[in-house]
């Protein structure tokens, strides 16, 4: 009954070496979001897709970039992974309505070497 | 802007105390409120919402109560156990008229509880 699925859940990378993290869903819904958290902070929202139209976070390093390919699929690209992007990664997904919930993914802790 | 403050933790409670954690909004436009709760090493799961004002959201004897005139959306239990223990993000989300914001949220900082036995 998994509905948003993230992988890894954990990744190892070193400093500068590219990573991809992917999302998956069985929602059907229109939008997906990729979050940054790190400790017990917020979420902090890095970009999000409704369908294919990508929204962009004003404050968003390009050093992180996304791709969905299809409704069900969504990758967060780290080019080159520096120290501070040691982090957990939520994807989440939604209808993308006032009222609607975000569904979110169990995460994937980074670390970077 | 939008923004969601809450009350300052970490809260520690025994088990079977009543449980508050205060939060307040500033929001333009017609916010819906959520409380999502994150456990150790897992993603955020929604607890409760309410979509318009005097709404009350209830979840696994959790509750709140979208209060417009306070602008507030406190989260209540009677009796926590040691099972609660986690952090607890109120979120909103805003409805812009004539546009979308596509379900995006605003959260609060998070409120940490740890529930003793």
């Amino acid at each position: 009954d998994a509905m948003v699925i993230q992988n890894p859940r954990y990744q190892v990378t070193q400093f500068g070496k590219p990573v991809t993290l992917s999302c998956s869903q069985t929602l059907n819904h229109n939008v997906m979001y990729w979050y940054q958290q790190k400790s017990s902070q917020a979420p902090k929202l890095l970009f999000h897709y409704y369908d294919k139209d990508f929204n962009n976070e004003a404050d968003t390093p390009d050093n992180f970039q996304s791709r969905r390919p299809n409704t069900s699929f969504c990758f967060l690209d780290i080019r080159s992974p520096g120290l501070g992007d040691a982090a957990m990664y939520l994807c989440a997904t939604s209808r993308g309505t006032r009222t609607d919930e975000q569904f979110f993914g169990p995460g994937t802790r980074l670390t970077v070497l | 802007g939008n923004s969601v403050t809450q009350m300052e933790g970490p809260v520690t409670l025994s088990e079977e105390a009543f449980l508050t954690i205060n939060c307040t909004y500033t929001a333009t436009g017609y916010p819906s409120l959520f409380w999502y709760v994150q456990y150790p090493g897992e993603g955020l799961q929604l607890l409760l919402k309410a979509t318009k004002a005097d709404d009350k959201g209830s979840n696994k004897g959790f509750e709140a109560t979208y209060r417009k005139e306070t602008t507030s959306f406190h989260l209540e239990k009677g009796s926590v156990q040691v099972s609660d223990s986690a952090v607890y993000f109120c979120a909103l989300s805003v409805q812009y008229a004539g546009g979308t914001s596509y379900g995006k949220l605003t959260f609060g900082q998070g409120t940490i509880l740890t529930v003793h036995p």
